[in-house]
């Protein structure tokens, strides 16, 4: 079936340790992006892509890196984990303009110890 | 960047009763998104309203967007048990990307 997954849904990593989580989309969505959530900040744009080689920072980018190959993947890398960056990440996707609706994956629930 | 506030932070209701939430930005919005996520669970989108004084209805949620389109609203009536969650609104930025405001969290209770 079509849609947006990310893997793991559940992670628990050390400190300093380098985690990666993943994001596929079957649609060929030019626009993906990733999302963290926290209590009492909703959702904040940690990078977003416009195309495959194309990526740009948005609010909380430090800490993350990103790289967008191939249209259908969008890694989402953490060089050297820290408990601040204990969170659930959402990729999201859309056709291709910001009134369009926006498709969001299931999640991955990050504990950093 | 495009910021909004979204008030309240917590709702708690009584099953029946109605609930509103509300998304204030200081400057005038091109269209505006709503949100919801069931707990555990992840956004989906709603609704979106782009016109001034725009009113959209789905069955018992009414989305308002004012007439200066610097604020909006999402009215439930009649809560329901199915109606739990969080309800965001978005607002498209440059970049074709969106910021959310910080959510409404709703509880009901039998």
């Amino acid at each position: 079936d079509a849609g947006i997954t990310q893997s793991p849904r559940y992670k628990i990593t050390e400190t300093g340790r380098q985690v990666t989580l993943m994001c596929h989309q079957t649609w060929s969505h030019s626009y993906m992006f990733w999302y963290r959530q926290d209590l009492g900040h909703g959702l904040r744009l940690i990078y977003y892509s416009a195309a495959a080689d194309i990526t740009d920072k948005g609010e909380v980018p430090d800490g993350y890196v990103v790289s967008r190959s191939k249209t259908e993947n969008f890694p989402l890398t953490l060089e050297s984990a820290t408990r601040s960056q204990t969170s659930v990440y959402f990729c999201a996707t859309h056709f291709g303009r910001a009134d369009y609706e926006q498709y969001f994956g299931p999640g991955t629930r990050l504990t950093v110890t | 960047g495009q910021q909004v506030m979204q008030i309240p932070q917590y709702q708690h209701v009584q099953e029946g009763e109605d609930f509103t939430t509300y998304c204030n930005s200081s400057t005038t919005l091109s269209n505006i998104q709503w949100y919801k996520q069931r707990p555990g669970g992840h956004p989906v989108f709603l609704i979106q309203l782009v016109k001034s004084g725009e009113v959209k209805k789905q069955k018992r949620l009414t989305f308002q967007f004012g007439e200066a389109k610097k604020n909006s609203s999402l009215h439930i009536t009649a809560t329901q048990t199915t109606d739990v969650g969080t309800y965001f609104c978005a607002v498209t930025g440059g970049g074709n990307k969106l910021t959310f405001g910080t959510g409404t969290q709703l509880k009901v209770e039998l």
